[in-house]
Order: structure tokens, then C-alpha cells, then sequence
């Protein structure tokens, strides 16, 4: 129930095509879902986030679309750039008993964009 | 400000060795974590801390130590180094509670042989 599945594994996308990566979860506690993105070399760094309050969230060319009900969300680079090449990772996220935050990571998909 | 920064960025270790890496934040957040990311499996917690000399146990806790004498400064220890532990570890911190973003340091790869 901790789990957040990601898929696909790894995504080949030409220039100025749509890159579509998708996450799943079980715990209807999380209550923060954030993706990630990750340069070879360089630690995650946060792209963006969305809540549950919310269907869609757009910054720039980066969209999230969440879908409360099937427990799923999804992360859509339009109009992708070489320079997006990178790794993404989603997470969820919920208040834990400690004070903290609880972060699940999903396994990470290596995305490449062709020139 | 340099964020989270994080020493050594490499090290090779023998089975059996001891080392500490060290992770410093600028940023006077409370919140600070040490992960593990292996290849397939996303990030997965280490330990954490929510203040100044607190510490708790995350997902995969075993083999390693922690300790937060200074609110900047959270230190990730192995004390016997296992093949096992080969890994990138990134420290991370985030405001809380009122902010949710975490933020990274560049990471550390070890390699225990």
C-alpha cells in the first residue's frame, strides 16, 4: 500500500513530440505528489507538484494531470527538448506520526530526447 | 547560498571499513533525510531528523548511524562497510511544516568492495 508504481521504465521521444510518464498509488493518506527531475550526476531536483484538490497543474511546457479517483497521475512534457533529458521520479507524499513528512518514490524513468 | 551540499562525492571502501558522510544545509531547514537510490528502485529512506539532536529510522535503516549535533549538519555513518551498502546517497531537507519541497544535495557514490 506504500508502493508507487511508475512506468514506463525508460522513454524515447523525438523533438517537440509529447513525453508522457505515469504513477500510480495505493494509500489515500498521500496528500502531496511531486515529481522530480534528475540531470546524471546531480541530485533530484523538484519540477513540480500538484495536490488532490486539484485535476491538472501546468507550469511552462510541464503538466500534471491527477486523477483522485483512479489513484493516478501522470506527468506531460510537451513540445520535449534534448534538454530534457533526464531521469523523473514521482513521489507521494502524507504527514507522518513523527512531525515529519512520509516521501515514496517511484522507481524512475529515464527519459531521451532525440535532436 | 550553496543549498545542500554534500562530502565526499566518491569513495571506494573495503568490506569491513568504517566512514561518515557528511551532508551541510544553508537554508535553516528543520528537516533533514539521508536516502539511498539503487538502480530500479527509486530513493528509499535511510534515517531522518526533525531537529537539532533528533533522529529517527526510515525504510532501511540497518548498517547505518546518523547523528544532528548542529541544525546545518547531518551526518550519515557506516561502521562496517558491507557490499551490500554500494549505492549513491543523497541528503535532502525540506522547511517544514510549512514546505513541502525537498531539496537535494548532488549525492555521494560509494562503492564498498
Amino acid at each position: 500500500q506504500q508502493q508507487v508504481k511508475q512506468s514506463p521504465q525508460s522513454l524515447i521521444v523525438q523533438k517537440g513530440g509529447i513525453s508522457i510518464i505515469n504513477c500510480a498509488y495505493e494509500n489515500t493518506a498521500f496528500d502531496y505528489f511531486p515529481w522530480y527531475q534528475q540531470f546524471p550526476g546531480k541530485g533530484p531536483a523538484l519540477l513540480i507538484a500538484i495536490r488532490p484538490d486539484v485535476s491538472e497543474k501546468k507550469e511552462g511546457r510541464f503538466t500534471i494531470s491527477f486523477n483522485k479517483s483512479a489513484k493516478q497521475f501522470s506527468l506531460h512534457i510537451m513540445d520535449s527538448q534534448p534538454g530534457d533529458s533526464a531521469t523523473y521520479f514521482c513521489a507521494a507524499s502524507s504527514p507522518s506520526t513523527s512531525g515529519t513528512y512520509k516521501y515514496i518514490f517511484g522507481t524512475g524513468t529515464r527519459l531521451k530526447v532525440l535532436a | 547560498n550553496a543549498g545542500v551540499t554534500q562530502t565526499p562525492k566518491f569513495r571506494v571502501l573495503k568490506t569491513g571499513q568504517s566512514m561518515t558522510l557528511l551532508c551541510a544545509q544553508d537554508m535553516n531547514h528543520e528537516y533533514m533525510y539521508w536516502y539511498r537510490q539503487d538502480p530500479g528502485m527509486g530513493l528509499r529512506l535511510i534515517h531522518y531528523s526533525v531537529g537539532e539532536g533528533t533522529t529517527a529510522k526510515g525504510e532501511v535503516p540497518d548498517g547505518y548511524n546518523v547523528s544532528r549535533l548542529k541544525k546545518q549538519n547531518f551526518l550519515l555513518g557506516l561502521e562496517s562497510a558491507a557490499p551490500s551498502q554500494t549505492s549513491v546517497y543523497f541528503c535532502a531537507s525540506n522547511r517544514s511544516p510549512l514546505g513541502r519541497e525537498q531539496y537535494f544535495g548532488p549525492g555521494t557514490r560509494l562503492t564498498v568492495t
